[in-house]
């Protein structure tokens, strides 16, 4: 079955403690995405990669950090969380294109106390 | 900065009776526009791409418009299966950013 999955699916944890959540899609989609979602402000696109070490910035980067090594992962990093990352966390990936067909994971929700 | 605007926030419906979703952008060059629909708890699900002004996109229920301002998702007939949050998403220039609408919240009674 053609998924994005990602783990943990929720998470509780303290300011300061490094955490990662992982992403993994099985369909060799070359775009990877990480997205935020917010009461009031929607979803919003955090870091993207177009392949295989090759990552931007999207709209809300700060606190955030990626890696793409491998085409089927892409982890995001959280160094140094903080009670503003309290947030919904969704991965998404596509393949090459503009029809922006994105398949999105089931989401991560992360509580920083 | 591109600006999304989706209206009404919230909308309830009684099965059967047909209306539309708004999306009103403003992007200096507009690449695509996406429809996509969320189920609590769950990840938004891909629906429509509309690339230009006319375009046309319909899918069971569902059809969507494009203008240069806005964009309408039309539900015709709907039934309580299609209570969901309808999200509008536009791209802008040839990168991967997209930037999303706050969405609305469509309940259908049966």
């Amino acid at each position: 079955e053609a998924q994005v999955t990602q783990n943990p699916r929720y998470l509780i944890t303290v300011t300061g403690k490094k955490l990662t959540v992982t992403c993994s899609q099985n369909m060799n989609h070359e775009y990877m995405s990480w997205y935020r979602q917010d009461p009031g402000l929607g979803l919003r696109q955090i870091y993207y990669s177009m392949n295989v070490e090759v990552t931007d910035k999207g709209d809300v980067p700060e606190g955030y950090k990626v890696s793409r090594k491998e085409k089927r992962n892409f982890p995001l990093i959280l160094e140094s969380p903080s009670p503003n990352q309290t947030s919904l966390y969704f991965c998404a990936s596509r393949n090459r294109g503009t029809s922006y067909e994105q398949y999105f994971g089931p989401g991560t929700r992360l509580t920083v106390t | 900065e591109d600006q999304v605007t989706q209206s009404p926030e919230a909308l309830r419906l009684q099965e059967g009776e047909s209306s539309s979703l708004n999306c009103s952008y403003t992007v200096s060059g507009l690449r695509g526009l996406f429809w996509y629909r969320q189920d609590p708890g769950k990840g938004p699900e891909f629906l429509f791409t509309l690339y230009s002004a006319g375009e046309e996109k319909e899918k069971e229920r569902l059809k969507a418009t494009l203008t240069k301002k806005e964009s309408f998702l039309h539900i015709t007939a709907p039934k309580p299966e299609d209570s969901a949050t309808y999200l509008c998403a536009v791209q802008e220039g040839s990168g991967s950013r997209l930037t999303f609408g706050e969405g609305t919240q469509l309940t259908v009674n049966p």
